[in-house]
């Protein structure tokens, strides 16, 4: 069954902590994504990647950064977290292309910065 | 840039009633695909449709359908004779030529027993 993994379903971290958020997927894909959804808004797009080494920013980069050194895994990070980063955090995968195959997403990462 | 609408916030039916849920879409590309996915309390998204912007030809897969009009822009679900299971947040979303996957806020569906 193909996937993409979270490291954590569960984060608790303190103001000003660097934080890493780990999304690992096996399904070759070449596109990966990093969501964050908050009540009443949806899920909006923090991050994406195209390829190994590639990033892009989506609608809300500030305050994140990425990684993707291996194809396989797509890091979130968060420089210095702070409380209005509390939220879910969705890793999602995808072939290259249109839509071809969909989008796999992961279980979630509940973040909480207190 | 691609951008989706899902006006209602929170639905609630009694079970065994339908429910129909609206999605509007806007993109500038000539081709796209749609999505539903389903959400439960579980968190998971949970892939339900997709529908490329040259197929619309509506589907019914058991008690799901779907209506896409390119003409207007809309995407809508439904549901047919609800089940307590069916309680979940339901999203529509959006990729266009640059494989971004732009989503609505979402429906709030509540199936009371």
């Amino acid at each position: 069954d193909v996937k993409v993994t979270q490291s954590s379903r569960y984060l608790v971290k303190r103001t000003g902590e660097k934080v890493f958020l780990e999304c690992v997927q096996d399904m070759d894909h070449e596109n990966m994504f990093w969501y964050r959804q908050d009540p009443g808004l949806g899920l909006r797009l923090i991050y994406f990647s195209y390829d190994v080494k590639m990033k892009e920013k989506g609608d809300i980069p500030e305050g994140y950064s990425v990684s993707r050194e291996k194809k396989e895994r797509f890091s979130l990070i968060l420089e210095s977290a702070s409380t209005n980063q509390t939220s879910m955090y969705l890793c999602a995968s995808s072939q290259q292309g249109r839509g071809l195959g969909g989008y796999t997403f992961g279980s979630g990462t509940r973040l909480t910065v207190v | 840039a691609q951008k989706v609408t899902q006006a209602q916030t929170e639905i609630s039916v009694v079970e065994k009633e339908d429910v129909t849920l609206d999605c509007v879409y806007e993109t500038r590309d000539t081709t796209y695909y749609l999505f539903w996915y389903k959400q439960p309390p579980s968190g998971e998204l949970v892939f339900l449709i997709r529908r490329n912007s040259f197929d619309e030809q509506n589907e019914i897969s058991g008690r799901y359908s779907w209506n896409f009009q390119k003409s207007t822009s809309s995407f809508n679900f439904t549901i047919t004779a609800s089940q307590v299971v069916d309680s979940a947040v339901y999203f529509c979303a959006v990729a266009g030529g640059n494989n971004r996957l732009a989503f609505g806020k979402g429906n709030q569906v509540v199936v009371i027993p």
